[in-house]
């Protein structure tokens, strides 16, 4: 069936690096792929997505890369600062799934000073 | 105030009486979606509506049920709780039914003793 997983529960990182969470999923004709933050006590935050004709999209210190031929995700996130501790999922959608959206279980990073 | 509110924010019930989430968004966006959140399940979704008087089953709907009668508006009741509803629940609204343009609420944390 559908699934979108994440390969690590928790990823602890020191302030000033670079931090990588990956994502796999399962559904090779999802359009969309997105990543969201939830911070504690609060609802999840889009970040940024990619179309499934990419292979990378660029942000504010963060960068989606896509491989479709793995299907597998990855978020990284440059440069990483205390606030960037939270929960963070990957969703995917597919138009064909009657506009659901699917989530991963979601990867904490802790950011330590 | 703009922006998706979620009341209440926190509810203890009893098993078996019925309770309703209420969810209210102010951009007039036209889908609205009702997600749950438990540790080591994610996100997942139970209803949502593309419109007024349209909804559809997500991934767990068994237990719930919505009504849309506003644009505003999409409440989630249900009709007589049980333990395994414990959770936090996650109302979002989007002008599409793309993840992008997801913007949640803060949730509601709902223990049914």
């Amino acid at each position: 069936g559908e699934s979108v997983g994440l390969h690590l529960p928790t990823l602890s990182v020191q302030e000033g690096d670079n931090s990588i969470i990956n994502c796999a999923y399962s559904n090779s004709a999802s359009d969309y792929f997105i990543w969201y933050k939830q911070e504690s006590g609060k609802g999840p935050q889009f970040i940024i997505d990619i179309r499934s004709n990419m292979d990378k999209r660029q942000g504010q210190r963060v960068t989606v890369l896509l491989n479709k031929t793995v299907k597998h995700l990855s978020l990284q996130i440059a440069a990483t600062q205390p606030g960037d501790s939270a929960v963070y999922f990957c969703a995917e959608y597919y138009s064909g799934n009657t506009g659901k959206l699917i989530f991963g279980q979601g990867t904490t990073l802790q950011v330590k000073p | 105030d703009a922006g998706i509110t979620q009341s209440p924010r926190y509810k203890i019930t009893e098993t078996g009486r019925q309770v309703t989430l209420m969810c209210h968004q102010t951009w007039s966006h036209s889908y609205m979606f009702w997600y749950r959140q438990d540790l080591g399940h994610g996100l997942r979704l139970i209803y949502y509506s593309a419109a007024a008087d349209i909804t559809d089953k997500g991934e767990v709907p068994d237990g719930y049920v919505v009504s849309r009668s506003k644009t505003e508006n999409f409440p989630l009741t249900l009709e007589s709780a049980t333990r395994s509803q414990t959770s936090v629940y996650f109302c979002a609204s989007s002008d599409t039914a793309r993840g992008h343009g997801y913007t949640f609420g803060s949730g509601t944390r709902l223990t049914v003793v």
